[in-house]
């Protein structure tokens, strides 16, 4: 069965340092999706690709965050310089096209410490 | 903004008893899906409703669309442990705004 990967499963660092997630998609699927999950609530979009361009990034801290899909497929969401706050889980997720259901990967938890 | 509002927040009960947890906006929703979490895990699609009125069921699970498409419920019949997890509505608004989670319920089932 297809499914969203995502490394690492787990990242532990220090603030101010740079941290990289990476995501890749299910074959075929236009649509990728990176969301922020804080612990005890719900997922919150951070950027959403539509193939290799950007479709909405209006949630995305550009001062810290930067995220590409350069081929259309895969996809790297950074963050540099990591802040405490943003110790959480980032799932990325992706889908057929942007009405479709979305189906998302086991996501990576941060820790900045 | 347009919000998700869930309850309960957490809910803790025996296995084998029948329980109900909501989602509700004041905006319209074109389409609603229901998530299951695990910790440690990402949201598990369990099903999409788009029609109000809908009902849609899962094995044990019932999912309900209000006819008003702005709320929608699921009903869980003789709960058991493996229900456990944070059960999370998403729904798509009228327009191109992108999915929209509601915080979730957590749910702990006891044997």
């Amino acid at each position: 069965e297809a499914e969203v990967a995502q490394s690492p499963r787990y990242k532990i660092t220090e603030k101010s340092q740079a941290v990289a997630f990476w995501c890749d998609p299910i074959s075929g699927h236009a649509t990728l999706y990176w969301y922020r999950q804080i612990l005890g609530q719900g997922p919150e979009l951070l950027v959403q690709f539509q193939d290799e361009s950007v479709v909405d990034d209006s949630q995305l801290p550009k001062d810290r965050f930067s995220a590409e899909r350069l081929k259309g497929v895969d996809s790297t969401l950074k963050i540099q310089p990591a802040e405490l706050g943003d110790s959480a889980m980032y799932l990325c997720a992706s889908s057929l096209g942007y009405f479709n259901e979305q189906f998302f990967g086991p996501g990576t938890r941060l820790t900045v410490l | 903004t347009q919000l998700l509002e869930q309850s309960p927040q957490f809910l803790s009960i025996q296995e084998g008893e029948n329980l109900t947890v909501y989602c509700n906006s004041s905006s319209v929703f074109s389409s609603l899906q229901w998530y299951r979490q695990e910790p440690g895990e990402g949201p598990v699609l369990l099903v999409t409703v788009v029609t109000g009125g809908e009902v849609k069921k899962l094995k044990r699970l019932t999912f309900q669309f209000g006819d008003a498409r702005k709320d929608s419920s699921l009903h869980i019949t003789a709960a058991q442990p493996g229900d456990t997890g944070l059960y999370l509505c998403a729904a798509l608004f009228s327009g191109n705004t992108p999915l929209v989670f509601g915080k979730g319920t957590r749910l702990s089932v006891i044997a």
